[in-house]
């Protein structure tokens, strides 16, 4: 099956700074690969997701980029704010299964 | 327009216990997915129901079933329950034939067993 591997585990920055969270995924045939925010004690929220046939897709301060030969893809939050505090999940849907892959996520602190 | 809803919120069980778990999915969407997310973990995924039958499953023993009815609402029942099936229960809608588009969580269900 599908094996989902997310990095780092945890990330603080300052208010303004950018953050950066990476996923590698193992099985080529997934394509569609999307980020939840999860604050503390609420459901898993879709803030972006990206389909096999695009490389980048931005969403105001947030971004998404994959590389399909190298099986991985990464979050870019720029001019990171305190309500961003959150832990990050990483996804990809395993096409043979159409069920969602997770990573264990990153939380991310952003000091004001 | 609801989205997922799931009840109930919270519930402590005793050890050996079986619980059931309920969940209506968004208006529109005909399949219904189950995670199990421990603290500090990703969600991991339990089982799928389409068409009221289970159609995909995840390395989750036969303790843990399922069931679709027809208004595409769902249960997830846990029999002898075991510490360690102390988790944020969560339930996921999305449409069948339209694999990858974006699944819509409930609140979760907060399973603690003692």
């Amino acid at each position: 099956g599908e094996n989902v591997e997310q990095h780092p585990s945890t990330l603080s920055v300052q208010e303004g700074d950018s953050a950066v969270i990476k996923c590698t995924y193992s099985d080529s045939a997934s394509n569609y690969f999307p980020w939840y925010k999860q604050e503390l004690g609420k459901r898993p929220q879709l803030i972006i997701d990206i389909r096999s046939n695009v490389g980048e897709k931005k969403d105001q301060r947030i971004a998404v980029t994959l590389n399909k030969t190298a099986k991985h893809f990464s979050l870019h939050i720029t001019e990171t704010q305190p309500e961003d505090s959150a832990v990050y999940f990483c996804a990809a849907l395993w096409e043979g299964y159409s069920t969602l892959t997770f990573g264990k996520g990153t939380m991310l602190l952003v000091s004001p | 327009d609801a989205g997922v809803t799931q009840s109930p919120t919270h519930l402590i069980k005793t050890r050996g216990q079986q619980v059931t778990l309920r969940c209506s999915p968004k208006s529109g969407h005909d399949t219904v997915s189950w995670y199990q997310q421990a603290l500090g973990q990703g969600p991991q995924f339990i089982f799928q129901y389409y068409e009221e039958e289970e159609r995909q499953r995840g390395n989750f023993p036969d303790r843990f079933s399922g069931h679709q009815f027809p208004n595409y609402s769902s249960e997830l029942n846990v029999n002898a329950l075991w510490l360690g099936d102390s988790a944020l229960y969560l339930c996921a809608s999305s449409l069948e034939g339209h694999m990858n588009t974006e699944a819509f969580f409930g609140q979760g269900t907060r399973l603690t067993v003692v």
